[in-house]
């Protein structure tokens, strides 16, 4: 069954302070991974995109690594700011689907920071 | 902003109302998506429009309807809700047809059934 599995489920840290947040995924076949901010009540931001071949990707202040062997991604943000404060969303795509790009993307739960002041 | 627009932002509306959502994209796309996001829950996909045509719908009960007019408005018909259907609902576009591209999402409306 085609999961992702984000960890941990909620965070808190101070300002300044720099964190990583945990992604793994059972999804078959793979095509990339995507991690995703959403502010409170407002829809997902994407922040970087990985296909099979890419080992790390920086945002700013947002590097996300993959490791496709062990199936496993980590979002590393670094110097957090107060904005930071929102859910990361890791999202796998199985590729295009029936419903087109969309239509096979496996969505986590998020893990939600709360940077403190 | 995205490039996707919702509205309203909010709503509240009781098992008996009939009400609509909107969304607008203008990124000249043509493909749009309904998402629902519970508490706690991951988004799932509702429903998908490719070039003004439903290709997907996943298992959606039929108090949701969705309509395409143009490839540019996205309009979600609600009737009959129940208060487990309050949750945030999501539009987002994506340019299909170049592989496995991404979506652009919009701010999303907040849903309150009572």
């Amino acid at each position: 069954k085609n999961q992702v599995e984000q960890s941990p489920q909620s965070l808190i840290i101070l300002e300044g302070k720099n964190c990583t947040l945990q992604c793994n995924y059972t999804v078959s076949p793979f095509s990339n991974l995507r991690w995703y901010k959403q502010d409170t009540g407002r829809g997902p931001v994407s922040l970087t995109i990985m296909t099979f071949s890419e080992n790390t990707k920086s945002n700013g202040r947002y590097t996300a690594t993959l490791d496709a062997d062990t199936k496993q991604s980590s979002l590393h943000i670094t110097a957090s700011q107060l904005s930071d404060s929102a859910s990361y969303i890791c999202v796998v795509s199985a590729g295009v689907g029936y419903g087109g790009s969309q239509g096979n993307l496996i969505f986590g739960k998020g893990t939600k920071l709360s940077v403190k002041p | 902003e995205t490039g996707v627009t919702q509205t309203p932002r909010h709503l509240v509306m009781g098992m008996t109302n009939k009400k609509s959502l909107k969304c607008e994209q203008h990124l000249g796309h043509n493909a749009m998506y309904w998402y629902k996001q519970s508490a706690k829950k991951p988004l799932e996909l509702m429903f998908v429009y490719s070039l003004e045509e439903r290709v997907e719908n996943n298992s959606v009960p039929s108090r949701f309807s969705p309509e395409c007019p143009n490839s540019s408005h996205l309009f979600l018909h609600l009737h009959t809700l129940q208060p487990e259907d309050s949750a945030l609902y999501l539009c987002a576009s994506s340019q299909e047809g170049r592989g496995d591209t991404e979506a652009f999402f919009g701010q999303g409306t907040r849903l309150t059934v009572v």
